[in-house]
C-alpha cells in the first residue's frame, strides 16, 4: 500500500489565520481525498483532488474556506482559511491505488484553533 | 438522507469473540469497508466487502448482505491491542475515496 506523509502532524493556530497542510504520496495516484474528523466524531469527506483539474467539494464545504492544490500525481495541499475554533479537527489525506483498492490514510494533522 | 448505524460502544474480554454490526441507508452502494482507529492514530483499513458473503483476514472477518443493507465485523481471539474504534464505511459513489463513514464503535478489551 502507498506510504502517505502529512505535514504538519499538529498545529495550534489563532483564529483568523490560515494553515496549509501538505500530503505527499510515495507513488502516483489519480485521486487524493481530504477528510475531516472532528473531536470524537466520524470522518467526513471534504473534497476530492484530481491532478490537472479543480477539486470536487462535498456538500457543506467550499473552495474559499478549503482551497486545495494538486500540482502533480504525488502531492496535494489543503488550506484551512480564516480559521475559527470550530475548525479544530483532525484533517486526513487519503489515497486509493485504483478504483477497486482500499482507501489508505495519512497520519493526519491535528489542528487546534484558539 | 444517508446514514450508517453501528453501536457506539462494545466491551469484551481477552480471548473472546465480538461482532460489530452495521446497517446502512445510502443513495448508492459499491461496497462496505471497515477501518480501525486507535486513539491518536489514523484509520487503518481492515476489510472490504463488495459482494454478499464472508471475507476472512486472520482474526478478523467481515460479512455483507446487500439485500438487508447490513454487514458486520467479527473479531476473534480478542487481544488488548484490539481496543480501538471501528468504523464501517460505505462506498456510495465511483471510486473508493467517496466513503460515508459510520460514527464508530469503541471497543474496549478487558483482561
Amino acid at each position: 500500500s502507498a506510504v502517505i506523509s502529512q505535514k504538519p502532524s499538529r498545529d495550534i493556530c489563532q483564529r483568523g489565520t490560515s494553515l496549509t497542510i501538505q500530503c505527499q504520496v510515495d507513488s502516483q495516484v489519480t485521486m487524493m481525498f481530504w477528510y475531516r474528523q472532528q473531536p470524537g466524531q466520524s470522518l467526513t469527506l471534504i473534497a476530492t483532488a484530481n491532478q490537472g483539474s479543480e477539486a470536487t467539494y462535498e456538500s457543506g464545504f467550499v473552495i474559499d474556506k478549503f482551497p486545495i492544490s494538486r500540482p502533480n500525481l504525488t502531492f496535494s495541499t489543503l488550506t484551512v482559511s480564516n480559521m475559527s475554533p470550530e475548525d479544530s479537527s483532525i484533517y486526513l489525506c487519503s489515497v486509493a491505488g485504483s478504483d477497486n483498492s482500499p482507501l489508505h490514510f495519512g497520519n493526519g494533522t491535528r489542528l487546534t484553533v484558539t | 438522507g444517508q446514514s450508517l448505524e453501528q453501536p457506539s460502544e462494545v466491551t469484551a474480554v481477552e480471548g473472546a469473540i465480538v461482532q460489530i454490526n452495521c446497517t446502512y441507508q445510502t443513495s448508492g452502494f459499491y461496497g462496505l469497508s471497515w477501518y480501525q482507529q486507535h486513539d491518536g492514530g489514523a484509520p487503518t483499513f481492515l476489510s472490504y466487502n463488495g459482494l454478499d458473503g464472508l471475507e476472512e483476514t486472520g482474526r478478523f472477518s467481515s460479512f455483507l448482505s446487500r439485500s438487508d443493507s447490513y454487514g458486520y465485523l467479527l473479531l476473534q481471539e480478542l487481544q488488548m491491542k484490539d481496543s480501538a474504534s471501528y468504523f464501517c464505511a460505505v462506498n456510495s459513489g465511483w471510486g473508493q475515496g467517496n466513503l460515508i463513514f459510520g460514527k464508530g464503535t469503541k471497543l474496549s478489551v478487558k483482561p
